[in-house]
């Protein structure tokens, strides 16, 4: 079956810190990739994706490109904020359904 | 557009009772799921639905029943709430048709079961 193993955390950094969240999946066929953000008190938003391979998603300053060699999809930010404290959570659906299997969640804290 | 709403925003039950969780939504989205969050856990399935009258099961259905009268709708019932099902529940909608269709998640209920 579908499974995406993640980064443990907690990752704590400063402002302006290089952000790299480690994500591999194991899939069948060519799955969709995902990366879901949540802010405290929240739920799910998604943050980027990415459905086919070697595209590169984006958004706010994050990206992660859908490497299909590695079967990986790591989440990179060159400079992160305070704001950007959240769970990350890696995603992927595939096959003819339409579930999507969660990673456990990477808790990131950036202080100032 | 509200988006997906959930209601209660919080719950506390003692065991032995029943209770629904609201979920809808009001961008016609086909697909719907209920997904329960717990510490170092991640997200996990509970059922879903791909459209009025269809239902399964996800990963973790027992203890849970739903049901799809409408494509708006799709509550979430505990027939009979045990402590294991405190957790965070989040519905989440999206449209049908395609690998890469985002799904939209609620806010949350936050239930716990004394």
């Amino acid at each position: 079956g579908n499974s995406v193993t993640q980064m443990e955390g907690p990752v704590t950094l400063s402002e302006e810190a290089f952000l790299t969240i480690n994500c591999t999946y194991t899939a069948t066929g060519y799955p969709s990739l995902f990366w879901y953000v949540q802010y405290p008190g929240e739920g799910l938003q998604l943050l980027l994706k990415a459905t086919k391979a070697d595209d590169k998603g984006s958004n706010k300053g994050f990206e992660a490109t859908y490497r299909k060699e590695t079967t990986s999809f790591h989440l990179e930010k060159g400079s992160v904020q305070v704001s950007d404290s959240a769970v990350y959570f890696c995603a992927l659906r595939g096959g003819s359904n339409y579930k999507l299997t969660f990673g456990k969640g990477t808790l990131l804290t950036v202080n100032p | 557009n509200a988006g997906v709403t959930q209601t209660p925003k919080f719950q506390v039950l003692k065991t032995g009772q029943s209770m629904t969780l609201q979920c809808a939504q009001d961008m016609n989205h086909e697909y719907m799921s209920w997904y329960r969050q717990d510490p170092g856990m991640g997200l996990r399935l509970i059922h879903y639905s791909v459209g009025a009258g269809i239902t399964d099961q996800g990963e973790v259905p027992n203890g849970y029943n739903v049901s799809r009268s409408t494509t708006e709708d799709f509550p979430l019932r505990l027939l009979s709430a045990a402590p294991s099902q405190t957790s965070v529940y989040f519905c989440a909608s999206s449209a049908r048709g395609g690998e890469g269709d985002t799904q939209y998640f609620g806010p949350g209920t936050r239930l716990t079961v004394l």
